[in-house]
């Protein structure tokens, strides 16, 4: 499988500040998510990044407060606009090969928001 | 929509015995897939296993082993002779099968502890 990594691994952060998540392929993939998982919850999905178009976004999910970006097959990022509490949560992303293909996850990102 | 439950929120084990943890579904879906993954304090999620739902056959990973049953769509995971390194939470998670966007739904997850 896919080696993942995912920039910065924490942050904490101040109300009203962005903060941009990178998630880096050692290899090329079609696939690429991202997942947010609240404190003591499950992952949910917040987009499928789309290389060279734009994400798509799951219910409750908007472009303004979540921009998406995937410029080639190895990469993406995921930034938190305008910070509030509530968005404190592991951000994950999570690759794969095919629509039918298993999806390998990052490492995480641990946000908190002050 | 689908929707994932998984009833145990916590469950224990001693070291070298067997656990089951039990994941239920809904979905009008013929053909999907259906996963287990761990997830460690390291918050890393890794794959245990992975289930088609065309295959009668259960999946088998060496200590991990699934109980599929289709029809009652429920879809267990068995872990024998577990291991301190066992301790995580797991989550169940359904794909539907076909071309689009295939996000994983998880399940609310169950944590496991195995004791000494």
């Amino acid at each position: 499988s896919a080696v993942i990594s995912q920039k910065p691994s924490r942050d904490i952060c101040q109300r009203g500040t962005s903060l941009t998540i990178q998630c880096q392929v050692d290899s090329q993939v079609t696939m690429m998510f991202w997942y947010r998982q609240q404190p003591g919850q499950s992952l949910t999905l917040i987009a499928t990044a789309n290389q060279g178009s734009e994400a798509t976004y799951e219910s409750g999910f908007v472009i303004d407060k979540f921009p998406i970006s995937r410029p080639n097959l190895t990469f993406s990022t995921l930034t938190v606009s305008n910070m509030s509490p509530e968005d404190s949560s592991i951000y994950l992303c999570s690759v794969g090969q095919s629509s039918t293909d298993t999806q390998y996850f990052g490492p995480g990102t641990r946000l908190t928001v002050l | 929509a689908q929707t994932v439950t998984q009833s145990q929120p916590e469950m224990s084990v001693q070291e070298a015995e067997t656990v089951t943890l039990s994941c239920t579904y809904d979905t009008s879906e013929n053909n999907y897939y259906l996963f287990w993954y761990k997830q460690p304090p390291s918050r890393q999620m890794i794959l245990v296993i992975r289930q088609e739902a065309y295959k009668q056959q259960n999946a088998t990973e060496n200590r991990f082993s699934v109980n599929f049953q289709k029809a009652a769509k429920s879809f267990s995971l068995k872990i024998s002779d577990s291991q301190l390194g066992d301790t995580a939470m797991y989550f169940c998670a359904f794909m539907k099968w076909g071309t689009g966007a295939n996000n994983l739904f998880f399940g609310t997850g169950t944590r496991l502890t195995v004791i000494p």
